[in-house]
This record gives structure tokens, sequence and C-alpha cells, in this order.
């Protein structure tokens, strides 16, 4: 079955610090992935998006990923942590979007 | 340019009713999809239009519906409201299978 499992529910880091949020997926293929951004009561914004090709992306506000074949995993990184990333980060998989069930980023002063 | 746009923001509903949402997509997009996203929880996939046809559905009942029209925008029905179906949905919109464009989401809570 399609899944998508994103191991952390809540991470806490220091501002500066550096970051990395997990993301598998299952899929019977190497299927689109995307990483999405949510602020309290708002939309998702994307912040970066793999198709095919350099398996290491870029995307806005300083965050890459790394897609690895092999360990089926799309893990989203970014060397040094604002007070603004604060936020519920969401990896999805797929032209259907399944959507991991998140990771709440709390960052410490 | 103005994304994606949806209406109302909120709405309170009471169980047995029915309601409409509604999503304008961003310019130049023709793909539409919608999302449940109950509190705490990743969205839903519930489903997605394109050329004013359902293209692809989730795991939701038929009392989930929906419409695209020839502008391209959309609209998502709920009859028979349940207590359970108070959430933040989303609509979405893209160009083709490229990558999704977010709304602000309606929160519906249904009483």
């Amino acid at each position: 079955a399609q899944s998508v499992t994103q191991p952390d529910i809540h991470i806490t880091v220091s501002e500066g610090a550096s970051l990395e949020l997990r993301c598998n997926y299952s899929y019977g293929a190497t299927p689109y992935l995307f990483w999405y951004v949510q602020s309290p009561g708002q939309g998702l914004q994307l912040l970066l998006k793999y198709f095919s090709g350099d398996t290491l992306v870029q995307g806005i506000k300083g965050f890459e990923a790394e897609f690895k074949r092999s360990q089926s995993s799309f893990n989203l990184r970014k060397p040094s942590v604002h007070w603004s990333d604060a936020a519920e980060y969401f990896c999805a998989v797929g032209n259907d979007m399944r959507f991991g069930a998140g990771t709440r980023l709390t960052v410490k002063p | 340019d103005a994304g994606v746009t949806q209406s109302p923001t909120h709405l309170i509903k009471t169980r047995g009713q029915q309601v409409t949402l509604r999503c304008s997509p961003k310019s130049g997009h023709d793909t539409v999809s919608w999302y449940q996203q109950a509190l705490g929880q990743g969205p839903q996939f519930i489903f997605q239009y394109y050329e004013e046809e359902e293209r692809q559905r989730g795991n939701f009942p038929d009392r989930f519906s929906g419409h695209q029209f020839p502008n391209y925008s959309s609209e998502l029905n709920v009859n028979a409201l349940l207590l359970g179906d108070s959430a933040l949905y989303l609509c979405a919109s893209s160009l083709g299978t490229r990558e999704q464009y977010f709304g602000p989401g309606t929160r519906l809570t249904v009483t």
C-alpha cells in the first residue's frame, strides 16, 4: 500500500542550529516528492519538489532535500534555522498527494 | 497574480445540513484538488478535477461531491454533515500533474 511516514511528530532545535526532518515513503515507482510548510491557521506553502534528475533539490527559505531511492527517503534539511521557521512541515508523495502526518518544528531562542 | 482563493473562510453548520465550499485556482492552472485536514493531522486527499471531470478520488464517501466549471473554478459539496466532517478544507490548483499550490482553506465546524 502507498504510504508516507514522517517519524518525528515534534522536533525542537535552537535558533542557528541545523535541521533535518525525515520522510519515508512506500510507493510503486519513484514518485513525485514534495515538502510543504504550514503556519498555524494557514494553508500550505510549497518549499521544494522532486520530479526527476538531480537528487539534491534546493527550495525556498534556504531549505534543501535529498532523494535517496535506496532508502525510499526524501529528508528535508536546513543548515541554520531561524525563529520564523517554526511551523508544521509536511512531506507529500505522488500525483494524488499523499501527505505524511507532519512534523511540528519548535525553535528555541 | 492572485493565488488560490477559497470562500468562505469560516463556516458553522448543523449535523444533517449540506455545505458548499468554493475555490478559484491560480491563474493558468487547469486542475483543482480538494483535501480535508482534521486538527493535528496531515491533509487527506478527497478528489481532483480536470476538464470538468473527476479524475481521481480518495477514500471519502459519496456524501462528498464536487464540480469544476469551465473557468476551472471548483466547488466541494458535502451532504448530511456529520460532526466528524469538522475540519479545514483545502483547495489546491496545478497545471496538470505538476506541483500543487494551496489556498488558505475553509474552516468548517459542524455542531
